[in-house]
């Protein structure tokens, strides 16, 4: 079976500090994709990334980076120079690739990113 | 494009009643998936749909049910509904085997 662990529950930092949300996931499948999304207070969950497993290239985009390991099943996220419009619930996802499809998610249980002024 | 749309946005059930929620995707996208997500169990995978067939489905009791038109519109149906069906149900589309996108979901109170 599938599993998305993201054993930090709440994340609290100051405006500027760089924070690295962590995600550990388990799976049997050779082929699977991993994703993050980013769900502000409205609810509405915002895609980030999407990374296969055949890509361990590491991900800048703009102030937010990612790191994939599969070495240690990790695909971490780092926001740098936080700011308050950062703060959210942010979970990582892995895709059951078995239908060919990413279409059923495994969530972890989420990340609450407070980023105070 | 505009995004996936989901009506009504809330809606409050008394137990034992049945409940219809709507989910337009983005135009183009032909997979609709459903998610619930609750506080204690987190975001769950109900179903999903492409070209109007179920293709992959969670853990969920039969009473959990949906349909997709040819326009890709989607609805699911919860029946008989109990006091822990309560929670918010995500949308999201894609298309073909690409990212989800979801759409704001729909806040489901059972009293």
């Amino acid at each position: 079976a599938q599993k998305v662990t993201q054993a930090q529950t709440e994340i609290s930092v100051v405006e500027k500090e760089d924070v690295t949300l962590d995600c550990v996931y388990e799976t049997r499948d050779t082929t699977y994709y991993l994703f993050w999304y980013k769900q502000p207070p409205s609810g509405e969950l915002v895609f980030l990334i999407r990374r296969n497993s055949f890509d361990e290239q590491n991900e800048i985009s703009g102030r937010y980076s990612w790191n994939f390991q599969k070495s240690t099943s990790s695909f971490n996220f780092t926001i740098t120079a936080s700011q308050v419009v950062d703060s959210a619930v942010y979970f990582c996802a892995l895709s059951d690739s078995s239908t060919g499809a990413n279409s059923k998610l495994t969530f972890g249980k989420g990340i609450t990113l407070s980023v105070r002024p | 494009k505009a995004g996936v749309t989901q009506t009504p946005r809330y809606l409050i059930k008394t137990r034992g009643q049945q409940v219809t929620l709507s989910c337009s995707p983005i135009s183009g996208h032909r997979s609709v998936s459903w998610y619930q997500q609750t506080p204690g169990q987190g975001l769950q995978f109900l179903f999903e749909y492409f070209s109007e067939t179920q293709r992959n489905k969670g853990n969920f009791p039969g009473r959990f049910s949906g349909r997709q038109f040819s326009n890709s519109r989607s609805e699911m149906n919860v029946s008989t509904l109990e006091l822990g069906d309560s929670a918010l149900y995500l949308c999201a589309s894609s298309e073909f085997s690409y990212e989800q996108y979801f759409g704001p979901g729909t806040r489901l109170t059972v009293t």
